[in-house]
């Protein structure tokens, strides 16, 4: 079936870096994205969404990227920050229904 | 932002008892919430769509006999897990839609822990 799902369950990043987190999508019918937060212990917390008709949109210290070609979306963070461990997950958010959720990547920042 | 709250944070119960978690919209009404289940270092699964004054929706899975869905008013929505077992031990997550530019997003509670003895 359809799914949304992410290519790496863990990421290690130094702190002060870039990171980047990648997420692929099987629906080609999905129009609109969104990238959750999760803290250990918490509900998901919104970052930043995108719909299909574009490209890019930028947040504060964050930047989402859609390639509606190869059906992939990346969450950009500029200059990670130790509050920035937490869970990442990309969901598709068809229509004004129910969000699914990919599995999902752990950030970890490194000292 | 708009808030969302959940009560209890976390609940310890005997197996065989039943236990009732509440999901409140804090500053706007909602007539759909969302029941999400999370298991540890996994996603978010979706349970159930909560109406308002209408039954509920169930996911393909979902027993909708163990897992008692009400949403009684604009601003709650309760879900009783009936007769739990180990098993059902899990994160309790609900959401809230809410109207956007285009359409609607859904702002999510803080979860609920469950432990089933």
């Amino acid at each position: 079936g359809e799914s949304v799902g992410l290519h790496l369950p863990t990421l290690s990043v130094q702190e002060g870096d870039n990171s980047i987190i990648n997420c692929a999508y099987s629906n080609s019918a999905s129009d609109y994205f969104i990238w959750y937060k999760q803290e250990s212990g918490k509900g998901p917390q919104f970052i930043i969404d995108i719909r299909s008709n574009m490209d890019k949109r930028q947040g504060q210290r964050v930047t989402v990227l859609l390639n509606k070609t190869v059906k992939h979306l990346s969450l950009q963070i500029a200059a990670t920050q130790p509050g920035d461990s937490a869970v990442y997950f990309c969901a598709d958010h068809p229509g004004d229904d129910k969000i699914i959720f990919g599995k999902g990547t752990r950030l970890h920042i490194l000292p | 932002g708009a808030v969302v709250s959940q009560h209890p944070s976390w609940v310890i119960c005997k197996s065989g008892t039943s236990v009732k978690i509440e999901c409140r919209s804090l500053d706007f009404q909602a007539t759909t919430m969302f029941w999400y289940r999370q298991f540890p270092k996994q996603s978010l699964m979706l349970m159930a769509t909560s109406n308002e004054g209408s039954k509920a929706t169930y996911e393909q899975g979902v027993e909708k006999d163990k897992f008692l869905i009400n949403h009684a008013s604009l601003t709650l929505s309760t879900l009783t897990v009936t007769s739990a077992h180990p098993e059902d031990s899990s994160f309790y997550i609900c959401s809230a839609r809410f109207p956007r530019e285009g359409g609607y997003t859904q702002y999510f509670g803080p979860g609920t822990r469950l432990t089933v003895l």
